[in-house]
């Protein structure tokens, strides 16, 4: 089983709609979670963070976690042909000495 | 700019050259990591340094070589070097622990060509 899993997609969502990115880990002790987004041949860059169950919104985007479930997702709202990239979604292990990333999904916004 | 610098950004090599990528954070973060990106593989953890000490190398071949000679520089040597080793190699740096709420921040990374 791998550590982080993510749908590779891609993810085609018309401009204007929701798009709903899933990621699911292993390690049940996880402390934290973040969503990062990779333009192509750019570095990641971080959009989102959540360590506490429930929701967590900034601006279009909300991340959701729901550790009993081992389960964080990242919506993003009134999708843009800007959000068009790949989403990769990052585990905090226990140690807190490293982060575990997963292989992103790919996300194309239709205009 | 993300305060985490590398260069150089391009690099081409042949299998018998030597070379070296930097890496440079103005964050005044004491953690860095090298990464590895290869085409629709997740980004695979190289090596971790807290405080200039090697805490993690994940059994990367010795033909990677990493340097950290503060807390702000990191570099990885490179030598004879495989086609398969051709990648995006992003550098990170960040608090250590790592804090809950702010992850890393990555360097624009060094696309390496392996001829």
């Amino acid at each position: 089983q791998k550590e982080v899993e993510q749908n590779s997609g891609p993810l085609s969502v018309p401009e204007g709609a929701i798009a709903s990115l899933n990621c699911t880990y292993s390690d049940r002790v996880s402390q934290s979670f973040f969503w990062y987004r990779q333009y192509s041949g750019k570095s990641p860059e971080l959009i989102m963070s959540i360590y506490s169950n429930g929701d967590k919104e900034d601006g279009r985007f909300t991340a959701q976690l729901n550790k009993a479930s081992q389960y964080v997702s990242l919506l993003i709202r009134d999708s843009q042909p800007s959000d068009s990239a790949t989403y990769l979604c990052a585990v905090l292990g226990a140690a807190g000495n490293k982060l575990t990333f997963g292989g992103g999904t790919r996300v194309l916004v239709k205009p | 700019e993300t305060g985490v610098t590398q260069t150089p950004r391009h690099l081409v090599m042949g299998m018998t050259n030597k070379k070296s990528l930097k890496c440079e954070q103005h964050l005044g973060h004491n953690a860095m990591y090298w990464y590895k990106q290869s085409a629709k593989k997740p980004l695979e953890l190289m090596f971790v340094y807290s405080l200039e000490e090697r805490v993690e190398n994940n059994s990367v071949p010795s033909r990677f070589s990493p340097e950290c000679p503060n807390s702000s520089h990191l570099f990885l040597h490179l030598h004879t070097l495989q086609p398969e080793d051709s990648a995006l190699y992003l550098c990170a740096s960040s608090p250590f622990p790592v804090e809950l709420d702010y992850g890393y921040t990555f360097g624009s990374g060094t696309r390496l060509t392996v001829v």
